[in-house]
């Protein structure tokens, strides 16, 4: 056990569709980094989130978004879903005390159709 | 660039030894190894930074060659509960840290049988 809890676990949306997913980092860490990891993958870096604020983008569309809120929790939002949007989204918290290390949650299975 | 891992897939029995490389095409600041097993979140394993010594714990080791940008984990003496999908996951070395925005590999399946 991380700390980090996600919600929903899984999740099926339609091609076009908008969806939010959650994220409840582990107590005492400031840090959110949100990946996508495809089937057979490794996972790859969406955004990071530091102090509310967007602290680096991978190579992903601006249709995925992102907030940060007071007590470190985060939310992930991906507009106008695409059939390619298929996969796990990981969440994964941490502390800037140099040494990063990441504490994953159990992800959250999105299926567009 | 998504380092390179190899092999992709290993099959051991108990007891035996194996190995997991990392390569990559760009200077590295830190090489991080994590552990997925089957509907599981990735469990931190170790991280090892530039100008650092060789980590270990129990049967678990690595090494970081930064001339070759590589890294191997060793995992000694296996046993059924190593089974999983390895993971290595690099920050580039632009002056330090990226704070966890890793670069993951593909992962390497490792099974481990009785």
């Amino acid at each position: 056990e991380t700390g980090v809890t996600q919600s929903p676990t899984h999740l099926i949306k339609t091609r076009g569709q908008q969806v939010t997913l959650r994220c409840s980092s582990q107590s005492g860490h400031n840090t959110v980094s949100w990946y996508q990891q495809a089937l057979g993958q490794g996972p790859q870096f969406i955004f990071q989130y530091y102090r509310e604020e967007e602290n680096g983008r991978g190579n992903f569309p601006p249709r995925f978004s992102g907030l940060q809120f007071p007590n470190y929790s985060s939310e992930l939002n991906v507009n106008a879903l695409e059939l390619d949007d298929s996969a796990l989204y990981l969440c994964a918290s941490s502390y800037r005390d140099g040494s990063e290390k990441l504490f994953f949650g159990s992800g959250t299975q999105l299926s567009v159709l | 660039q998504q380092p390179v891992q190899s092999p992709q897939a290993v099959i051991l029995r108990e007891g035996e030894d194996a190995v997991i490389n990392c390569s990559s095409s760009k200077a590295l600041y830190s090489v991080h190894w994590y552990r997925q097993k089957h509907g599981e979140a990735p469990v931190f394993l170790m991280i090892l930074l530039k100008g650092g010594e060789q980590k270990g714990h129990e049967k678990i080791s690595a090494s970081f060659n930064e001339k070759k940008q590589q890294s191997s984990l060793y995992l000694t003496a296996s046993q059924l509960s190593y089974s999983g999908t390895y993971f290595c996951g690099t920050e580039g070395d632009a002056g330090g840290t990226s704070y966890g925005k890793l670069t993951f590999g593909q992962g390497t399946i490792l099974t481990v049988h009785p």
